[in-house]
């Protein structure tokens, strides 16, 4: 089935600890995002990225890192630098067809810094 | 830039009544709307989406919205919610033709219970 895989699900991480939370899709679409949601909030964009080797920063980019190699794959790394990353994770592609205009979520991730 | 406002935070109502959950948004160009749902410790789900034609639009789950124009409006509607709605859902705002990533924003959620 196509869609969006992010693992893992349910990720600890210790204070002063960097963490990569995956994020592979097999829509073949070029446009892939990652949102943060924390609880009872809605959703911010930490990053985005438009197509294979070029990202750009979103409304809370601070203390987060992001690579694009591959279409398929878009992993966001939570740095040491990152004041509060207990969050729920997000991530999405974007179908830009003429028919499509939508974005399409994965299943989430949760960070919990112990 | 363009905005979403969700002006009811949380909905309470009983199952088998109607439901209306509202959104209104900001923009002065053309604009594709959405409204996505969440379900507890899930991804968002598209429920529905406007890109042109009919202003209104069905959806799943038996939902549906209508675009106002005039109003700025895209309120999504359900004649009779079952207890399996409870959720969170979210009205979102793209800008029409665009690919930036930015263009694409959501509202605050409105959390919809159903109570029995």
């Amino acid at each position: 089935d196509g869609g969006i895989t992010q693992s893992p699900k349910y990720l600890f991480r210790k204070e002063g600890q960097n963490v990569t939370l995956s994020c592979e899709q097999n829509l073949n679409h070029d446009a892939m995002y990652w949102y943060r949601q924390d609880p009872g909030q809605g959703l911010r964009l930490i990053y985005y990225s438009q197509i294979v080797n070029d990202f750009q920063k979103g409304d809370i980019a601070e203390g987060y890192s992001v690579s694009r190699e591959k279409k398929e794959s878009f992993p966001l790394t939570v740095t040491s630098a990152q004041k509060n990353p207990t969050a729920f994770y997000l991530c999405a592609s974007k179908d830009d067809s003429i028919s499509g205009n939508t974005i399409y979520f994965g299943e989430g991730s949760w960070l919990t810094v112990v | 830039a363009q905005s979403v406002t969700q002006l009811d935070s949380q909905v309470p109502v009983f199952e088998e009544a109607p439901v209306e959950l509202r959104c209104n948004y900001s923009s002065s160009v053309s604009v594709y709307l959405f409204w996505y749902v969440q379900y507890p410790n899930q991804g968002l789900q598209l429920l529905l989406k406007y890109l042109s034609g009919s202003t209104l639009v069905k959806g799943i789950n038996g939902f549906e919205a209508e675009f106002n124009k005039s109003q700025t409006s895209f309120h999504l509607r359900k004649p009779s919610v079952h207890i399996s709605d409870t959720a969170e859902y979210f009205c979102a705002v793209s800008v029409g033709g665009g690919n930036y990533g930015q263009n694409f924003v959501f509202g605050p959620g409105t959390r919809l219970s159903v109570l029995p």
